[in-house]
């Protein structure tokens, strides 16, 4: 079975645009997380998708968007980019989003802001 | 404020003998604690969990042991093997009080297994 994918695997931009991420979960798995991971620091959660439905949200600006698609894929949005937004950013799927449920992660979006 | 704490930024330590990782919490409200281990250019893999109703669960080499009173848990490998080098995070989460399946991850310690 095809893990968690990501795409695209790098991306470079200017401050000011917008980017979009995609995620496709493990088939069978109806939720989606996204996490962001600046060098040096662990991943944080920024969003939370089960059904469709937004289950959380983490601290991070408005300028950040989500959604989940019927097919359970999801896409992250960021707009007005700045340069504090270069970071891996990492989609996990898991099968229901509950607690202590484990995530099983894709290897990321790797975004730059130049 | 870190909720999750992962207070060795590295560790080395050789092949065959034990590595012992530790995480320390602030948030009484966690009730799950994984282990994720992560190599570059890959997401992060998962390890290893446990529940705080348990103080050990163990799987092959791994082993997580989880002390309640002093909000700390520690990934015990053993016997360490040179593949086991890598990122390794601790996480949390609670099942009460905001999104049930957000992980609250630790800094990451980087662990170098020596042959």
């Amino acid at each position: 079975d095809a893990g968690v994918t990501q795409s695209p695997t790098h991306l470079i931009k200017t401050r000011g645009q917008h980017v979009t991420l995609r995620c496709s979960p493990i088939s069978g798995h109806k939720s989606v997380s996204w996490y962001q991971q600046v060098l040096g620091q662990g991943p944080q959660f920024i969003f939370q998708y089960y059904e469709k439905e937004e289950r959380g949200r983490g601290n991070f600006p408005d300028r950040f968007s989500a959604r989940q698609f019927p097919n359970y894929s999801s896409e992250l949005n960021v707009n007005a980019l700045l340069l504090g937004d270069s970071a891996l950013y990492l989609c996990a799927s898991s099968r229901r989003g509950g607690a202590g449920e484990k995530l099983f992660f894709g290897s990321g979006t790797q975004l730059s802001v130049l | 404020d870190q909720q999750v704490k992962q207070n060795s930024p590295s560790l080395s330590v050789q092949e065959g003998r034990i590595s012992i990782l530790n995480c320390d919490y602030t948030n009484s409200m966690f009730d799950y604690f994984l282990w994720y281990k992560k190599y570059p250019a890959e997401g992060p893999t998962f390890l290893i969990s446990i529940s705080s109703i348990k103080d050990k669960n163990e799987d092959g080499r791994f082993t997580v042991f989880l002390n309640k009173s002093a909000k700390h848990l520690s990934l015990h490998i053993v016997p360490s093997q040179p593949g086991d080098s890598a990122v390794y995070f601790c996480a949390a989460s609670a099942m009460y009080g905001g999104s049930q399946g957000n992980l609250i991850f630790g800094k990451g310690t980087k662990l170098s297994v020596k042959p």
